[in-house]
């Protein structure tokens, strides 16, 4: 069965200090992994995806196969960071996204 | 329009009362999705069309949930005879086919409530 586990409902960090939002997988293939986040009052949004190897807004996330873990780290917190965050599976095939419960992260002044 | 349009924003129906919730995807998109994201849980996924077809509808919980996309675009999601377990946000999302590897576009949400 696909699963993901946020371990963490609440994170609350001082700004310019490093955060990490763990997420764990559960999936017997190779998964397509994903982080979306939501503002206070936005919509969901895809912040950045396993594939892309991308840095958005200072986040990047690494894919441990070995720990099957996807965690999502920044060095330095700002303000702006505060918001839900959804780490997210993909199996290879299906069109479905399996979410985590999500992560509230306030970044204190 | 530039986004995925979902409408009304919040309803709030009598138990037992039929809602149905609309979605209107990016234009051209193939793909529509349908989640539903009860209080401080992620979202889960209840059915997907690409074009007019409901390929994967095995997130519905119960017959009384039923979803349409007629035309290939505008998706309607249906609950008859609400019960109070169906209160929660209903999400839509739509996306092109493939090229956008798990990158949908979410609408804002249909807060449902029923009392």
């Amino acid at each position: 069965a696909q699963r993901v586990t946020q371990p963490e409902k609440l994170l609350s960090v001082f700004k310019g200090a490093p955060v990490e939002l763990k997420c764990n997988y559960s999936y017997s293939g190779s998964p397509e992994l994903f982080w979306y986040v939501q503002y206070s009052r936005q919509r969901l949004q895809l912040l950045l995806r396993h594939i892309s190897r991308e840095s958005i807004k200072g986040f990047t996330a690494d894919l441990n196969k070995g720990e099957t873990s996807f965690h999502l780290k920044k060095p330095f917190a700002q303000e702006e960071d505060s918001a839900m965050y959804y780490c997210a599976l993909e199996g290879w095939g299906a069109q479905k996204l399996v979410f985590g419960q999500g992560t509230r992260l306030t970044i204190n002044p | 329009g530039a986004g995925v349009s979902q409408s009304p924003r919040y309803k709030v129906a009598k138990r037992g009362q039929d809602v149905a919730l609309r979605c209107d995807p990016i234009s051209g998109h193939v793909s529509l999705f349908w989640y539903q994201q009860a209080l401080g849980q992620g979202p889960e996924f209840l059915t997907y069309f690409q074009n007019e077809a409901q390929l994967d509808k095995s997130g519905l919980p119960s017959d009384r949930f039923f979803a349409e996309r007629p035309e290939g675009s505008v998706s309607t999601l249906k609950i008859q005879r609400t019960q109070q377990e169906d209160s929660a946000v209903y999400l839509c999302a739509s996306s092109t086919y493939r090229e956008d590897l798990g990158g949908y576009t979410f609408g804002s949400g249909t807060r449902l409530t029923v009392v």
